[in-house]
């Protein structure tokens, strides 16, 4: 079993939809999650981080963490064509390194 | 603005050879992370360092080593490189337990 699982995708939203991705992982002692988005042929951005369980919103984002049920899910308000692209979801299993899911790609229609 | 600098966009290298790979960061942190990504697979930790001269082996360290002699540098060595060593690297920074930073990236050819 991957320790941070993802579907692959792609998901298709149209423009001004919510688009929901979501994230399983396998190590109940995790401590903090963090979303990247990845565009093709560059490197990893970091949107948005979590430690608690609940929603934590910063824009047309909104991160929600459930430790119980061990998931994080990433939702983007008002999609946009340019949201397109992939977005990891990764942990910190108590290591200082993070551990990536394989990543979920986003296609956006206008 | 956290500024993570790899040194090569683009790399060709012919199998057998050693090759460097070079990642400096200016924001003083204690961490750095080298990781390889390939599609379908995600992206896996090669090494990382929590301190100069330290350094921790991730989960696919075989056929690399790594290098770091000052805070702000940390370089990652193919001893002799092969083919399926072909992939993206990327280099990443980190203060603590914070969020980490990647470079823009080293794409890397073994032919």
């Amino acid at each position: 079993q991957k320790e941070v699982e993802q579907n692959s995708g792609p998901l298709s939203v149209p423009e001004g939809a919510i688009a929901s991705l979501n994230c399983t992982y396998s190590d109940r002692g995790s401590q903090s999650f963090f979303w990247y988005r990845q565009y093709s042929g560059k490197s990893p951005e970091l949107i948005m981080f979590i430690y608690s369980n609940g929603d934590k919103e910063d824009g047309r984002f909104t991160a929600q963490l459930n430790k119980a049920s061990q998931y994080v899910s990433l939702l983007i308000r008002d999609s946009q064509p340019s949201d397109s692209a992939t977005y990891l979801c990764a942990v910190n299993t108590g290591r200082r390194a993070l551990t990536f899911g394989s990543g979920t790609r986003l296609q956006v229609q206008p | 603005d956290v500024k993570v600098t790899q040194s090569s966009r683009y790399l060709v290298k012919r199998t057998g050879e050693k090759v460097f790979l070079e990642c400096v960061q200016d924001m003083d942190h204690e961490n750095m992370f080298w990781y390889r990504q390939d599609p379908g697979l995600g992206l896996r930790l090669i090494y990382f360092s929590y301190d100069v001269k330290m350094k921790e082996k991730g989960d696919i360290p075989e056929g690399y080593s790594v290098s770091r002699e000052k805070k702000e540098r940390f370089s990652l060595i193919l001893e002799s490189a092969s083919t399926n060593q072909t992939s993206m690297y990327l280099c990443a920074s980190s203060l603590s337990w914070q969020p980490q930073h990647f470079g823009d990236g080293t794409r890397l050819s073994i032919l």
